[in-house]
């Protein structure tokens, strides 16, 4: 069964504290890993799609990293604005066009 | 300005009254889909559709029906509401058949079953 993992369920951190949040999956064949961000209220917001082990994309203080069992999301110096919820979600090649979102990860950067 | 427009946006209702959540985008987009989102389930897809006239169930179809008739609208539709169908729903869209890129979400519909 397809399914996605993320850890941790939370995190909190200092203004300039970098750190990762990992997310972790098990997919029949990898057609893409997708990363989103959510803030309250709002529907998810799209960052980053990743295709193939070794391939990384980088946006502002953002890195999202790709391997064959799990994908990364580094925060470089962290600013309170980046405080939200971190999504990943994955699309498999077999099975039909479903995708499957983790649980995610929330964000608290303090100033 | 590109868009996906969900009506609407809260709703509270009874067991068994039928209703119909409205999700129109105006990108021009093959892909549609909706999701609900529960506290600590994530976000769980209901239905997808790839063009017009084709749908097909995500991973918690129960209790919930969808139309593709035009290309810019995909409704949801809840024959018979129960307290489980209490939620937050998205629409999304995408302008690649596979949904493999960029997922553009509406702002959500927070429904209310009593």
């Amino acid at each position: 069964e397809d399914q996605v993992t993320q850890s941790p369920e939370a995190l909190r951190l200092q203004e300039g504290e970098s750190s990762s949040l990992n997310c972790s999956y098990t997919v029949s064949g990898l057609r893409g890993l997708f990363w989103y961000r959510q803030d309250p209220g709002k529907g998810p917001e799209f960052l980053f799609t990743l295709y193939s082990a070794g391939e990384e994309k980088e946006k502002e203080r953002l890195k999202a990293t790709l391997t064959k069992k799990e994908s990364f999301l580094h925060i470089t110096a962290p600013k309170p604005e980046d405080s939200a919820t971190y999504l990943c979600a994955v699309q498999a090649n077999t099975g039909g066009f479903k995708t499957i979102f983790g649980a995610g990860t929330r964000l608290f950067v303090k100033a | 300005e590109a868009q996906v427009t969900q009506n609407p946006r809260y709703l509270i209702t009874v067991t068994g009254k039928k209703l119909t959540v409205t999700c129109s985008q105006n990108m021009n987009h093959e892909y549609m889909s909706w999701y609900r989102q529960d506290p600590g389930l994530g976000l769980r897809q209901i239905y997808y559709s790839m063009n017009v006239e084709v749908t097909d169930k995500g991973d918690v179809p129960e209790g919930y029906k969808v139309s593709r008739k035009e290309k810019r609208n995909f409704p949801l539709i809840l024959e018979s509401p129960s307290p489980n169908q209490t939620s937050l729903y998205f629409c999304a869209s995408s302008v690649r058949q596979a949904g493999s890129g960029e997922l553009f979400f509406g702002e959500g519909s927070r429904l209310t079953v009593l």
